[in-house]
């Protein structure tokens, strides 16, 4: 049974171009969690999705948005990259209602 | 403003020893505590977890017990195995909004386990 799975595993940006993470939720999971963890601190949410749409947002500006489709699958967008994005980005799903999250490996996202 | 602290960013102790992780809250609303283990290179893993109508909870080798008054919850490994080695993350979570779940994760505290 594939737990989350998220692509790519590392990814170098320049300041200000966009950049798109994947994730595919465990089988069963309908609910996807972003959060963004910087080094040496604990992950932080950066919003939620289910049913296709964006249930509740962190404090994260705008130029971080998201999408979920019809599979469950989600991603992540930030567009105008600033050298203080880069961080492990961490996908988590579970199903509606549930009190635990599966997280997956995370993407390493690294601005230069 | 952080609202889910770990003061010890890293912990030492000896195999067979017991091992105690604390987190402090400040938020009275967080109903829910969770403890994370996290390996590098992989996601955080689900380890225990406690509601805030109890005071403790047990799962094998590890114990969680909650103080609300002092808004303090500690994580206990009895014994400790070099295997547990891993950075700890204490979670925690406001009561569900629309069936939404949001975790306020601690720092981290980065837990060794010497033979």
């Amino acid at each position: 049974d594939a737990g989350v799975t998220q692509s790519p595993t590392h990814l170098i940006k320049t300041r200000g171009q966009q950049v798109t993470l994947r994730c595919s939720p465990k089988s069963g999971h309908d609910t996807v969690s972003w959060y963004q963890q910087a080094l040496g601190q604990g992950p932080q949410f950066i919003f939620q999705y289910y049913e296709e749409e964006e249930r509740q947002r962190g404090n994260f500006p705008d130029r971080f948005s998201g999408h979920q489709f019809p599979n469950y699958s989600s991603e992540l967008n930030v567009n105008a990259l600033l050298l203080g994005d880069s961080a492990l980005y961490l996908c988590a799903s579970s199903w509606a209602g549930s009190d635990g999250y599966t997280f997956g490996s995370g993407t390493r996202l690294t601005v230069v | 403003d952080q609202q889910v602290k770990q003061n010890s960013p890293s912990l030492s102790v000896q195999e067979g020893r017991i091992s105690i992780l604390n987190c402090d809250y400040t938020n009275s609303m967080f109903d829910y505590f969770l403890w994370y283990k996290k390996y590098p290179a992989e996601g955080p893993t689900f380890l225990i977890s406690i509601s805030s109508i109890k005071d403790k909870n047990e799962d094998g080798r590890f114990t969680v017990f909650l103080n609300k008054s002092a808004k303090h919850l500690s994580l206990h490994i009895v014994p400790s195995q070099p295997g547990d080695s891993a950075v700890y993350f204490c979670a925690a979570s406001p009561p569900l909004i629309q069936g939404a779940q949001k975790l306020v994760f601690g720092q981290g505290t980065r837990l060794t386990i010497n033979p």
